[in-house]
């Protein structure tokens, strides 16, 4: 067990909704990191919070949002689902904002119909 | 362009032999960070080993070790005894040098134990 929580575990929508992953990191970590894991792109990641704060972006579609709150948990907001959002979504913390380990969550495997 | 390349899609080795899983990486970078993923069935990704771009030592943790050949660019991950718990995917990543704590992972190694 890594520390870092991720809900829900499992998230079946249709095209055109929206849903919402929460991820709370390890105690005491201040980064979160969102990472995307499909079949046809691999790992990729998505957006970086440290410490309530936007510190990078990745391949983040405009549809999609995150934000870290003051409790230090996130959410990553998708919007306008599309069949090709179909992935495993994971959530990670580190401590720091640059050189610590990144310890992942279970992740969050959503299927889009 | 900043990338991993991981040439194996799978391997497979004899319980209680040791395997290499190999990764190369591309960056100009002068300080970047190397880590290892192992990815069960399960689907959760789990922290193995970490090595440094400055570390003048290979890294170790248990069973895993850590050949880092900065001149060729490349990490590759080595695990003695096999154990039939190794069977899953492996990942190798890099960190970038920069503002951002942000990982670049490779597409991974499936490595299957035979007993």
């Amino acid at each position: 067990d890594s520390g870092v929580t991720q809900t829900p575990k499992h998230l079946i929508t249709a095209t055109g909704q929206r849903v919402t992953l929460r991820c709370s990191p390890r105690s005491g970590d201040l980064s979160v990191y969102w990472y995307q894991q499909s079949l046809d792109q691999g790992l990729q990641f998505l957006i970086q919070y440290y410490n309530g704060e936007e510190r990078a972006k990745g391949n983040i579609l405009e549809r999609f949002s995150a934000q870290q709150f003051p409790d230090l948990h996130s959410e990553l907001n998708l919007s306008s689902l599309e069949l090709g959002d179909s992935a495993l979504y994971f959530c990670a913390s580190s401590s720091g904002p640059l050189q610590e380990t990144q310890y992942f969550g279970p992740g969050t495997r959503l299927l889009v119909l | 362009a900043q990338k991993i390349t991981q040439t194996q899609p799978g391997m497979f080795v004899q319980e209680k032999e040791a395997v290499t899983l190999d990764c190369t990486y591309d960056t100009s970078d002068p300080s970047y960070g190397l880590f290892w993923y192992k990815q069960p069935s399960s689907g959760e990704m789990i922290f193995l080993i970490y090595q440094g771009s400055y570390d003048q030592q290979n890294a170790t943790e248990g069973r895993y070790s850590l050949n880092f050949q900065k001149a060729r660019k490349s990490a590759n991950l080595v695990i003695s005894a096999s154990q039939l718990g190794d069977s899953a995917m492996y990942f190798c990543a890099m960190r970038p040098s920069g503002n951002t704590g942000k990982l670049i992972f490779g597409q991974g190694t499936t490595l299957q134990v035979k007993p």
